[in-house]
């Protein structure tokens, strides 16, 4: 079972057309929950820390919140430029290691 | 920019040898983690190094291999390379060594088997 899961895959929005991205995550004992943003064959792009359900942070156009299962980054008016794949990731320990585990990502496209 | 470095940009190598590949974390961050990102699997987490001794480890091949320098750099180094091994390799800096802290990553290293 995937710990971490993001939806849609994809998206597609006209300019200045809100919508929210999904990232549902399984852990126990959440220590944090991330959002990065990743063009193209760039490295990801840190966004947002989030550590407590309730919890919620902006940045221009992006909005994340958290609840118990759950995060969401809104994102209100999009340009072009806010197309890229946006990543969530959480803490997460497996076999004595903590690493951070990503979702697979939504690929966004903006429209003009 | 993150503040994260790494080279070379690129590598085009052949099956069977070895590669090095270089990180500078950000100024002051103590914690090195690499993590590998190719098409089908999203990007997977290696190893991690803090202030020069390994802290965690991921879905890593025994075929690789990582170290940090007393200047904090770090080196993963692949070898016997499979055509399995292009993908991306990231590696990303962080000023502790928990996972619940912010981890910055550098533009990469696109690595291409053939």
């Amino acid at each position: 079972e995937d710990q971490v899961t993001q939806s849609p895959e994809a998206l597609r929005l006209q300019e200045g057309e809100s919508s929210s991205l999904n990232c549902s995550y399984t852990v126990s004992g959440l220590r944090g929950l991330f959002w990065y943003r990743q063009d193209p064959g760039k490295g990801p792009e840190f966004l947002f820390t989030l550590y407590s359900a309730g919890e919620e942070k902006e940045k221009e156009r992006l909005k994340a919140t958290l609840t118990k299962k759950e995060s969401f980054l809104h994102i209100t008016a999009p340009k072009p430029e806010d197309s890229a794949t946006y990543l969530c990731a959480v803490p997460d320990t497996q076999g004595g290691s903590e690493k951070l585990v990503f979702g697979k990502g939504t690929k966004l496209t903006v429209n003009p | 920019d993150s503040g994260v470095t790494q080279t070379p940009k690129h590598l085009i190598t052949a099956t069977g040898q070895r590669v090095t590949l270089r990180c500078s974390p950000r100024s002051g961050d103590l914690s090195v983690y690499w993590y590998q990102q190719s098409l089908d699997q999203g990007l997977q987490f290696l190893i991690q190094y803090y202030n020069g001794e390994e802290r965690a480890k991921g879905n890593i091949l025994e075929r690789f291999s990582a170290q940090q320098f007393p200047d904090l750099h770090s080196e993963l180094n692949l070898s016997s390379l499979e055509l399995g091994d292009s993908a991306l390799y990231f590696c990303a800096s962080s000023v502790a060594g928990q996972t619940n802290y912010e981890q910055y990553f550098g533009p990469g290293t696109r690595l291409t088997v053939t």
